[in-house]
């Protein structure tokens, strides 16, 4: 089926650097989003892309649909510790009969204060 | 509502047991997603609800899982004899009409089962 990677599983970063993490896939998509999950709670979303080569950016969080369809970077600047938590990337499809989405597994992220 | 709620939030119950999880999406959502999450994993696919029917249901992984919406809002998912690795959490998510151009889901905060 199709699967989303990501890695590495877990990343550990000092408070203020900034961070980047990728998603990629073997299959073409035409939307891709980024989720942040906490412990207890659901995931939420970050940011929705749309279109390839967008670059969208939401606070201090900047993610870009690649060009190939078929990854996305998510960039996290000048991480501060409310960032800890498990980032998922997700993609599907924006219209039409398949709407769900493939989540990835996740990167657990660390900020060391 | 606000968000979206479920119910109950823990459940455990013995291998065998019969057990029902409950979704209330988001007002005015007419799309309703369930998903499990396993320990370090992500959320996978169970099934997706577009008003009461079940628009593609090939994430349940055998004939002991089950989902209703019956009046297009609430929803059920019902899983009989449960065995041990049925433990997950059990995510429910709902959406405005995918047509709308876009898979934004909002997810509950999730039903936790432990089968022991």
């Amino acid at each position: 089926g199709q699967q989303l990677n990501q890695s590495p599983q877990s990343m550990f970063i000092q408070e203020g650097e900034d961070v980047s993490m990728n998603c990629t896939s073997s299959s073409i998509f035409n939307t891709w989003l980024w989720y942040k999950q906490d412990p207890g709670e659901g995931p939420v979303l970050l940011i929705a892309l749309y279109k390839a080569g967008e670059l969208t950016s939401n606070g201090r969080l900047t993610a870009q649909f690649g060009i190939t369809r078929k990854d996305s970077f998510l960039n996290i600047s000048a991480s501060i510790p409310s960032d800890v938590g498990i980032y998922f990337c997700a993609a599907g499809y924006s219209n039409g009969a398949n709407s769900k989405l493939t989540f990835g597994k996740g990167i657990t992220l660390s900020v060391r204060p | 509502g606000a968000g979206v709620s479920q119910t109950p939030s823990n459940k455990v119950t013995e291998k065998g047991k019969y057990v029902e999880l409950r979704c209330d999406p988001i007002s005015g959502h007419t799309a309703l997603y369930w998903y499990r999450q396993s320990l370090g994993q992500g959320p996978e696919f169970l099934i997706y609800f577009q008003g009461t029917g079940a628009a593609d249901d090939s994430g349940l992984p055998n004939d002991r899982f089950f989902a209703v919406r019956p009046e297009g809002s609430v929803s059920t998912l019902k899983i009989q004899r449960t065995e041990r690795g049925d433990s997950a959490v059990y995510l429910c998510a709902s959406s405005k009409r995918p047509s709308s151009g876009a898979n934004v889901l909002t997810f509950g905060a999730g039903s936790r089962l432990t089968v022991l």
